[in-house]
């Protein structure tokens, strides 16, 4: 139980162009889903957290307008990096935590890692 | 959250127990002590929380000090596949997860 799955797992696309990563819960209702970023040999840096049906809560110093983020569903979450550019590049970690068993756990999703050309 | 404090890297011997220390000394009586892991490229990987009392489950168990202040996480039988590394965190149930530095396990044949 408590699965998270992320698609695609890698994308590459040219710089200017907007990217979509989806995350979903498997096997429970996601109430607060959570986005990382995490660059090479670094710690996991918590981007933004979304609660179903409400705007997101973007940590300091991530753009809200470049990093859209929608929780449209108790299962699905959704990032989109808008006119991404090399800097952009990176591993997205998607993290959820449901209702009501899980709610003191958060668990995270395999990762998607976007490159930028 | 409470901040918490691990040793940059361990080794460990295949078949031994890993012993991966965590200090959290400024922890609050509300505040959880959680145990993930990611192994290279990977998402993290949930693995073990308390509160006070020892845990185990089928991946690790967790050793929390009476007075709260440090806790071990023990790897009873390390594999290579335990390899990677290892993060230690205090926090409420409903806090996020903050992620540290955290302690990169080798495990070594």
């Amino acid at each position: 139980g408590a699965v998270v799955s992320q698609h695609p797992s890698w994308v590459i696309c040219k710089s200017g162009t907007s990217v979509k990563i989806e995350c979903r819960s498997l096997d429970f209702q996601a109430t607060t889903m959570f986005w990382y970023r995490q660059f090479p040999k670094q710690s996991l840096m918590l981007m933004a957290t979304s609660n179903e049906g409400s705007k997101a809560t973007y940590e300091q110093g991530v753009e809200k307008d470049k990093f859209l983020i929608n929780h449209a569903s108790l299962t699905l979450s959704t990032l989109t990096v808008t006119s991404a550019h090399p800097e952009d590049s990176s591993f997205y970690i998607c993290s959820a935590r449901g209702a009501p068993q899980r709610t003191d756990t958060q668990y995270f999703g395999p990762g998607t890692r976007l490159t930028v050309l | 959250d409470a901040k918490t404090t691990q040793p940059t890297s361990m080794d460990c011997a295949e078949g031994r127990a890993a012993n991966l220390p965590c200090n959290h000394s400024t922890i609050s009586g509300n505040e959880y002590v959680y145990w993930y892991r990611q192994i290279h490229s990977q998402g993290p990987q949930y693995i073990i929380h308390g509160l006070k009392n020892n845990e185990t489950n089928e991946m690790a168990s967790l050793i929390i000090t009476e007075d709260r202040k440090s806790s071990t996480l023990i790897l009873p039988h390390a594999t290579l596949r335990d390899t990677a590394v290892y993060y230690c965190i205090a926090k409420t149930s409903y806090d996020k997860v903050i992620f540290g530095p955290g302690t990169s396990l080798s495990v070594i044949p």
